[in-house]
């Protein structure tokens, strides 16, 4: 069990360009959680997954964002037409809901948007 | 809905010293928990301690404390013989007993440790 994963760890792209983040969660755990976190701020929820159903999203996530989980393991976060205002950090969770309170974070994937 | 507030802009401590990390929280849910994460330059959230709103006693996780207030909605965090690693950002959150349990985070709080 290595913890939660993401990639790439850091992602420079040009205004209008598409990008595609990876999230391999801790194996058994079900949910699987995305979160934003811009500068001097707290993460803030974006959507979940229960296992391969995506169960939420938040007002946040615009029609540009889409998060995808097939068969319930890893998850994509896809930004199209990306904008400055996209820039930030995005965070990837996992917890097992059976036995865990906390969740477990991976390291974010750093956006920055020229 | 849920609010979690961190007013202190910056907190420094004495390495060894004890400091206290301020966190109040607002919420109309009867049961919620409480989440104190350390956010360290390289990014990632590490879970520190937990809090259950029915909790009798504060929890407890080594060099961490929490200070659970129910009444006046507080839950600070107390970290004791401070650690030159210690220094990072750290968030208090929450979380609604319900179907999604995502987590409501703070603004957070930098704390420097200095030798």
């Amino acid at each position: 069990d290595t913890g939660v994963s993401q990639n790439p760890r850091h992602k420079i792209t040009k205004r209008g360009q598409n990008v595609t983040f990876r999230c391999d969660p801790i194996s058994e755990h079900n949910r699987l959680y995305w979160y934003r976190q811009t500068l001097g701020q707290g993460p803030e929820f974006l959507t979940y997954f229960q296992n391969e159903a995506q169960l939420e999203k938040s007002r946040l996530l615009s029609d540009r964002f889409s998060a995808e989980r097939p068969k319930g393991s890893f998850s994509t976060l896809e930004i199209q037409r990306t904008e400055q205002g996209d820039s930030a950090m995005y965070l990837c969770a996992s917890r097992f809901t059976r036995d865990s309170t906390e969740a477990f974070f991976g390291q974010g994937t750093r956006l920055t948007v020229v | 809905a849920q609010k979690i507030t961190q007013t202190q802009p910056g907190m420094f401590v004495q390495e060894k010293e004890a400091v206290t990390l301020d966190c109040t929280y607002d919420t109309s849910d009867p049961s919620y928990g409480l989440f104190w994460y350390k956010q360290p330059s390289s990014g990632e959230m590490i879970f520190l301690i937990y809090q259950g709103s029915y909790d009798q006693q504060n929890a407890t996780e080594g060099r961490y404390s929490l200070n659970f207030q129910k009444a006046r909605k507080s839950a600070n965090l107390v970290i004791s013989a401070s650690q030159l690693g210690d220094s990072a950002m750290y968030f208090c959150a929450m979380r609604a007993t319900g179907a999604n349990s995502k987590l409501t985070f703070g603004k957070g709080i930098t704390l420097s440790v200095r030798p």
